[in-house]
């Protein structure tokens, strides 16, 4: 069975602030995708980050970037200088490198703060 | 926008009535995925379809069923609802079916209240 646990169920930081989202998973298997999905106030679930277990080299994206340690089961997700706009509730997600369905965590909310 | 449409957006209903939720993928996308996510259970994988077939099936309980259309459309319909199937109710699409190799884009949800 996998599981995803996202610990922190709510964050307040202040603009600008660096804000680091932690993300635990159990898996038995050893290839798999980890994902990162955000869900602003409007809803959606809006796409961030796929990264499969071959790799893990961190990633960066303009203020994102994620830390992939296979050794801890990690896949933490650090926003730089947070902004008014990060404010939403994020997802961690996991699946199997052959399967269909996602399984998410219960997701972190994000507040941010002008 | 991811370019995955949900219809309706909001939806109340009475219990024991039956609704219909649809979806249309993103253009060229054959794969189509619906989740629940409630209060209580999160996010939850309830089936997928390719091309029209059903490919895979989670949490899905006996009284929601779902079909993809030879458009490619799908629609989950959810019967002799109960005041615990009140939740947001999304539909994802990919190119290509399962995760493997494939982006999956969610839509922006229809929220079902039943009262």
């Amino acid at each position: 069975a996998q599981k995803v646990t996202q610990a922190q169920t709510e964050i307040s930081v202040v603009e600008k602030e660096d804000v680091t989202l932690d993300c635990v998973y159990e898996t038995r298997d050893t290839t798999y995708y980890l994902f990162w999905y955000k869900q602003p106030p409007s809803g959606e679930l809006v796409f961030l980050i796929r990264r499969n277990s071959f790799d893990e080299q961190n990633e960066i994206s303009g203020r994102y970037s994620w830390n992939f340690q296979k050794s801890t089961s990690s896949f933490n997700f650090t926003i730089t200088a947070s902004q008014v706009v990060d404010s939403a509730v994020y997802f961690c997600a996991l699946s199997r490198l052959s399967g269909y369905a996602l399984n998410f965590g219960k997701g972190t909310s994000l507040l941010v703060t002008p | 926008d991811s370019g995955v449409t949900q219809t309706p957006k909001h939806l109340i209903t009475a219990t024991g009535q039956r609704v219909t939720l649809r979806c249309s993928p993103r253009s060229g996308d054959l794969s189509v995925y619906w989740y629940q996510q409630s209060l209580d259970q999160g996010l939850q994988f309830l089936i997928q379809y390719y091309n029209g077939e059903e490919r895979a099936k989670g949490n899905i309980l006996e009284r929601f069923s779902a079909q993809q259309f030879p458009d490619l459309h799908s629609e989950l319909n959810l019967s002799s609802l109960e005041l615990g199937d009140s939740a947001l109710y999304f539909c994802a699409s990919s190119v290509g079916t399962g995760v493997s190799g494939n982006t999956i884009y969610f839509g922006e949800g229809s929220w079902l209240t039943v009262v």
